[in-house]
């Protein structure tokens, strides 16, 4: 089946600091989605992105789904960028139903 | 427009037992999808619902099981708790499949 991957695992930042998360696919998906987990564990919807380039604030994604990544920019980073950020795939059919998810990275924005 | 909602939001269940949760998903929106989420395997894919037919369905043993209703509100059911089941139940509703999907604040489940 279709692996996620999900880099760096943990990272720490200074407020104020950028930083780049990414997401390696496996193989062709229909989508891909990036959620902000916050501490009560609600999913939080950042960016629908199959393809292409989007912005939305301080946050920016980009999927380049021919070589099958997608990154997410998050620039002038605040503490409340803290929780785990995932990416997930969707693909349809078989077992692993319809959103794939990264093991996520665990960000911590310290003031 | 309301989001997708869960109830209830925290439960604690005995081994062997039984247990039910529920899902509104956001009006408009006729796919429901399942999740779960433990510290150990992460964020797995439990079944989708369209139209009150299950469309797909993770890996997960018979014990669990769901469905949808006319109004697209979806349940799932799981019966024999065991302790493994401990987990984040999360709940996600879609226009269609294959569209942005939207999660619920999930349901804590503690099996004792």
């Amino acid at each position: 089946g279709i692996q996620v991957e999900q880099s760096p695992p943990d990272l720490i930042l200074q407020e104020g600091a950028n930083s780049t998360l990414r997401c390696n696919f496996s193989d062709s998906v229909n989508n891909l989605q990036w959620f902000h987990q916050n501490p009560w564990g609600q999913l939080i919807n950042l960016f629908y992105i199959p393809s292409g380039t989007k912005q939305n604030g301080r946050l920016s994604a980009t999927t380049v789904a021919t070589e099958r990544y997608s990154l997410l920019y998050i620039s002038s980073s605040q503490t409340t960028d803290s929780g785990v950020y995932f990416c997930a795939v969707g693909y349809y059919g078989g077992s692993q139903g319809n959103l794939i998810f990264g093991k996520g990275t665990k960000l911590s924005v310290k003031p | 427009k309301a989001g997708v909602t869960q109830t209830p939001r925290y439960l604690i269940k005995t081994r062997g037992q039984q247990v039910t949760l529920s899902c509104s998903p956001i009006s408009g929106h006729r796919s429901v999808s399942w999740y779960q989420q433990t510290p150990g395997q992460g964020l797995q894919f439990l079944f989708e619902y369209f139209s009150e037919t299950q469309r797909n369905k993770g890996n997960f043993p018979g014990r669990f099981s769901g469905r949808q209703f006319s109004n697209s509100r979806s349940e799932m059911n799981v019966s024999t708790l065991e302790l493994g089941d401990s987990a984040l139940y999360l709940c996600a509703s879609s226009f269609r499949q294959g569209s942005e999907q939207y999660f619920g604040p999930g349901t804590r489940l503690t099996v004792t």
